[in-house]
């Protein structure tokens, strides 16, 4: 199963672009990378998919470099409601769905 | 849009009593999932189903846990003697297929066990 590394925390003023990097170096052929958001007492929100090359809707954008050991979330022009816990998780599929299983995740702050 | 529902949304109960969390799946998913969150830490999973059976387990969801269909719609989880470290955020998400598509998640149901 692919482990994943993304930064504990960051801070961004609103208004900038927010891109938070996430490593998988043992990520495997079969696994798509997917990033959700998570705001307190809330279930975890689907941003975005993909697989490799970049992937861009309303939200946000992912970039996956051709190794695709890691991947980076762009959040154009942040809002202070962007303040949440971003997690990116690597699936396994397994049995027919995707296994997912979630890290620590990047605690994102948005300053005024 | 078609969201996961979750009741209640806050539950609270005496240790070594049962209690059951239900959900309502998106009505044209097919795998369904059930998630906990102790406050403070990551989200881990407990259990997958599908086509009426558990698909697979962690080594969390041990005998005290079951899940079930019991129509439909519903989909629960029920936890037959609960412990003081069973009070989490449990988090049910639901998805259309297999393979990589996505999972929504419920909005969470608070389990207080005192």
């Amino acid at each position: 199963l692919a482990k994943t590394t993304q930064p504990i925390s960051m801070d961004s003023y609103e208004g900038q672009e927010v891109n938070i990097t996430c490593s998988h170096n043992n990520i495997a052929t079969n696994d798509y990378i997917t990033w959700y958001q998570q705001f307190p007492s809330q279930g975890p929100r689907f941003i975005i998919q993909g697989y490799k090359t970049k992937v861009t809707n309303e939200v946000a954008s992912l970039f996956i470099p051709a190794d695709r050991k890691s991947s980076t979330l762009s959040l154009p022009r942040v809002s202070l409601s962007d303040t949440a816990v971003y997690y990116c998780l690597v699936g396994e599929e397994s049995g027919g769905y995707q296994k997912v299983t979630f890290g620590t995740g990047t605690k994102l702050q948005v300053i005024p | 849009e078609p969201e996961v529902t979750q009741t209640p949304s806050h539950q609270v109960t005496q240790m070594g009593q049962e209690v059951i969390l239900r959900c309502v799946p998106i009505s044209n998913h097919l795998y369904f999932y059930w998630y906990r969150q102790i406050l403070g830490q990551k989200v881990e999973f407990l259990v997958s189903f599908y086509n009426n059976e558990i698909s697979e387990k962690s080594e969390i969801f041990d005998d005290q846990f079951s899940v079930e269909r019991p129509d439909g719609s519903n989909f629960t989880l029920k936890i037959r003697s609960t412990k003081l470290e069973d009070s989490a955020m449990y988090f049910c998400a639901s998805s259309e297929g297999g393979d990589a598509d996505t999972q929504y998640f419920g909005p969470g149901t608070r389990l207080t066990v005192l």
